[in-house]
């Protein structure tokens, strides 16, 4: 069975660090992948997608960026961190149309 | 564009009462619906989805949820509330297979 990985599950980083968060996903190849950030109170709002190694779509300007170096592994990055960059970050893959999410990661910055 | 609209940000309902969740869609076509919950500090848990079938739906855990197309809605329902219910719930409308778009969100409160 598929099962989603991401870590860490918690983090807090001070204004100005980098950031990076990873996602992996096992028992399937060649998933879409998918990260999104859910603020607190919020909906999810969809960050970035991929439907292959090396290929990224960016649904909002931000400052964030994420790469796909291997088919089940999606990282989300930052150079420096903001204030307004906290909040629960999750990772999804997706199957027939349904998408199946990650635990999450809660990133606070301070 | 698509959008989805979840009418109540929170809900409270005593163990073992009808569970009632709203929420309205805005599709130029024939759209596919999502619920999903999520628990606290959890990711999300798919309950069930539509994709132009039949009209009512049926879930994990006891929910259903019935799409009314002259209505716009697709709201989600339980006979019987149990404290484990007690959860964030999220209507979903899929723009693309790439693209869900997320309602608000609303919070389920269940009291003993």
């Amino acid at each position: 069975s598929q099962t989603i990985h991401q870590w860490p599950a918690t983090l807090v980083q001070p204004v100005g660090s980098p950031l990076s968060l990873e996602c992996t996903v096992e028992g399937t190849s060649n998933p879409n992948l998918y990260w999104y950030r859910q603020a607190a109170g919020r909906g999810l709002q969809l960050l970035f997608y991929s439907v292959g190694i090396g290929q990224i779509s960016s649904e909002v300007p931000q400052n964030l960026s994420a790469s796909r170096p291997q088919d089940r592994q999606f990282i989300l990055s930052s150079k420096k961190l903001l204030l307004s960059d906290s909040g629960f970050y999750l990772c999804a893959w997706d199957s027939e149309h349904e998408q199946y999410f990650g635990p999450g990661t809660r990133l606070t910055v301070t | 564009a698509q959008s989805v609209t979840q009418l109540d940000s929170h809900v409270s309902v005593s163990e073992g009462t009808p569970v009632l969740l709203r929420c309205n869609y805005s599709s130029s076509y024939s759209p596919s619906l999502f619920w999903y919950v999520q628990h606290p500090n959890k990711g999300l848990q798919l309950l069930l989805k539509y994709t132009s079938a039949a009209t009512l739906v049926k879930g994990i855990n006891g929910f259903e949820a019935e799409f009314k197309k002259s209505e716009t809605s697709f709201h989600l329902t339980k006979p019987s509330a149990h404290m484990s219910d007690a959860a964030e719930y999220f209507c979903v409308v899929s723009e693309s297979s790439y693209k869900l778009i997320f309602g608000s969100g609303t919070r389920l409160l269940v009291r003993p």
